[in-house]
């Protein structure tokens, strides 16, 4: 089944102490994207790479890190979190056939930094 | 900066009523509006997209119909039905679609 997995679904974590969020794909798709959802602000993007070594950041970058090195894995990691950072997130994957090729979404992290 | 506005953040509409709603844009540079639906404990899913060479879109009870002089973009629901329950966004890319901006989102609730 294709699918985008990501793990932990559920995360309770103190300031200041790194974690990493993983997120694996099996659909071979170049493009992989991390977003965070709050309430009354939808849907924002954290960083994205358009393939291998190649990352570039969204909107909300600040507090984050990730990395690409294999095509299928794109690791979310949080050196030092804060509590700004309780939030549900979001890892995407998308094939770069043409612009209709949609993000396929996982199932998505809760966060809650105390 | 929102880049794309949403509305409204909420709606109730009874079963077999249309439901409608709202985005609107900036950035003109936006070739590429989605929305994707999203049901409680899962990740969006894309519902259907529109370019703005086109001024409507259909796919079964669902519509977009898009103003590119308005920069607006609409998601109509026909025969609203209660698994239609769900979160709507709207989305806006452009280029390379590397970047997609979401909309606010709009949490729909079909009673029947």
């Amino acid at each position: 089944e294709a699918q985008v997995t990501q793990n932990p679904r559920y995360l309770i974590t103190v300031t200041g102490k790194k974690l990493t969020v993983t997120c694996s794909q099996n659909m071979n798709h170049e493009y992989m994207s991390w977003y965070r959802q709050d309430p009354g602000l939808g849907l924002r993007q954290i960083y994205y790479s358009m393939n291998v070594e190649v990352t570039d950041k969204g909107d909300v970058p600040e507090g984050y890190k990730v990395s690409r090195k294999e095509k299928r894995n794109f690791p979310l990691i949080l050196e030092s979190p804060s509590p700004n950072q309780t939030s549900l997130y979001f890892c995407a994957s998308r094939a770069e056939t043409g612009f209709n090729s949609p993000l396929h979404f996982g199932n998505g992290t809760r966060l809650t930094v105390t | 900066q929102q880049q794309v506005k949403q509305s409204p953040q909420s709606l109730i509409v009874q079963k077999g009523g249309i439901s409608i709603i709202n985005c609107a844009y900036e950035n003109t540079a936006f070739d590429y509006f989605p929305w994707y639906q999203q049901f409680p404990g899962k990740g969006p899913a894309l519902l259907i997209a529109i370019r703005p060479d086109v001024s409507e879109k259909k796919e079964g009870r669902f519509t977009i119909s898009f103003n590119k002089s308005a920069k607006q973009f609409s998601l109509h629901i026909m025969d609203s039905q209660p698994g239609d329950s769900a979160t709507y966004f709207c989305a806006a890319s452009s280029g390379g679609y590397q970047k997609v901006t979401f909309g606010i989102g709009t949490k729909l609730q079909v009673i029947p």
